[in-house]
């Protein structure tokens, strides 16, 4: 399966520590995105990558949210000092960067903060 | 700023009866608009999607959306339910600006009764 994979699938952290979160898109697509998903809600966009450039990361939740994508090929999500309204699922997806492009979503990673 | 309204939390439906998600878009202008499916344990799967080139728009596994500016609507439409239809499915607009980021609604909850 070529598609989008995250890992890991689920993490339970104790409040106050550190997380991350891996991506890995599609080969070719340039671009990388970050949602997050609670319970009984749509994903809200979090970040977006155009290759190894974060264009856009007005939208993370607060200063520690952070993430990187190196060399254009993976990337990573950080949560530092967890807290517990943190707990959500996180999802990554990838596209060409065509206009009106369509997204291909990995399954998620699930975080449970203790 | 572009937005959907999912008029419907939960739809039950019996196999092989009709379909009907609702939703609703605001924009200032015409919006590209995406219906896209949640499976449980899988990511997000484009349904399909409008672009302004026909108001009628077929996707995949026998769903249709119409986009009816007048209405501001673009419901989803399926002839006959089958059980592998259930699934949580949003309604989706892309936001105007270089991120082209997706703004999801938050979502109808699926469930085909046998």
């Amino acid at each position: 399966d070529t598609g989008v994979s995250q890992n890991p699938r689920h993490k339970i952290t104790k409040r106050g520590q550190n997380v991350t979160f891996r991506c890995d898109p599609i080969s070719e697509h340039n671009r990388l995105y970050w949602y997050r998903q609670t319970l009984g809600q749509g994903p809200e966009f979090l970040t977006y990558f155009q290759n190894e450039a974060q264009l856009e990361k007005s939208r993370l939740l607060s200063d520690r949210f952070s993430a990187e994508r190196p060399k254009g090929s993976f990337s990573t999500l950080e949560i530092q000092r967890t807290e517990q309204g943190d707990s959500a699922m996180y999802l990554c997806a990838s596209s060409l960067g065509t206009v009106n492009e369509k997204l291909f979503f990995g399954s998620g990673t699930q975080l449970s903060v203790l | 700023a572009q937005s959907v309204t999912q008029l419907d939390s939960h739809v039950s439906v019996s196999e092989g009866t009709p379909v009907l998600l609702r939703c609703n878009y605001s924009s200032s202008y015409s919006p590209s608009l995406f219906w896209y499916v949640q499976h449980p344990n899988k990511g997000l799967q484009l349904l399909l999607k409008y672009t302004s080139a026909a108001t009628l728009v077929k996707g995949i596994n026998g769903f249709e959306a119409e986009f009816k500016k007048s209405e501001t609507s673009f419901h989803l439409t399926k002839p006959s339910a089958h059980m592998s239809d259930a699934a949580e499915y949003f309604c989706v607009v892309i936001e105007a600006g270089s991120a082209r980021q997706l703004t999801f609604g938050s979502g109808t909850q699926l469930t085909v009764l046998p």
